[in-house]
């Protein structure tokens, strides 16, 4: 099962908002709508952000939102803040395996 | 609270096998429809997932990984085990155990902090 696809790096200045892509085929993003989100600041462990494309857990900021097209399922941050530098992965279920993750994007705040 | 906490030798030689134990605290780990997963990280790169089990004993596995992976439970003790045979250098990595919420779907609600397993002779 090969990883989804995400950009290596997206960075924004504060107040910007900025999309993060997560690529995958028709037998993980595209089949299913089991796309989350997950956030992780260095040295610690991811936190899930979205949850089914794009649902909040409680306590998740609304700055936070997810969509899906196709097989691209997409995390938008909305004014942007210095705390949300950190690495994102997406993660789906897929037709051979019940989790991928993605291979991560790492957001900077200019 | 629901808490997580890895347990394990930080070091094992190459060929040899891996074991690692994840201790659930703040709650029975029999509850709820959750399952437990094993998940991976080596430096500088992105997550990689192991494997899964039920409290029933139900297990799944990354397909890349399934020969050399053995996840097991214990309820008695509330704890969750995990092992991978015939280490490289490539199995260096953080590794974090982690609870799936089904309310989530493929989601994972609490983590733990996670802990670095170095394979070198």
């Amino acid at each position: 099962q090969s990883a989804l696809t995400q950009p290596a790096s997206v960075s924004g200045s504060p107040g910007q908002s900025i999309t993060i892509s997560c690529t995958g085929t028709s037998s993980d993003v595209g089949g299913y709508n089991y796309v989350s989100w997950y956030q992780q600041h260095p040295g610690k462990a991811p936190k899930l952000m979205i949850y089914d494309v794009s649902n909040r857990p409680s306590g998740v900021s609304n700055r936070f939102s997810g969509s899906k097209s196709g097989n691209t399922a997409s995390l938008t941050i909305s004014g942007l803040q210095a705390e949300d530098e950190a690495d994102y992965y997406c993660s789906s279920y897929t037709s051979s395996s019940p989790h991928v993750f993605g291979t991560g994007t790492k957001v900077t705040v200019l | 609270q629901v808490q997580l906490q890895e347990s394990g030798p930080g070091l094992v030689k190459p060929s040899q096998t891996l074991s690692l134990t994840c201790t659930v605290s703040g709650g029975s780990i029999s509850s709820g429809s959750y399952y437990w997963s094993w998940i991976r990280q080596p430096a500088g790169k992105g997550l990689e997932w192991i494997g899964r089990i039920y409290t029933s004993g139900s297990t799944n596995y990354n397909p890349s990984l399934k020969s050399r992976v053995t996840i097991s439970v214990d309820t008695s003790k509330n704890q969750f085990s995990l092992k991978l045979s015939s280490v490289t250098a490539a199995d260096t990595a953080v590794y974090y155990c982690a609870r799936g919420n089904p309310f989530y779907a493929v989601g994972f609600d609490y983590w733990g902090q996670g802990t670095l397993v170095t394979v070198s002779s």
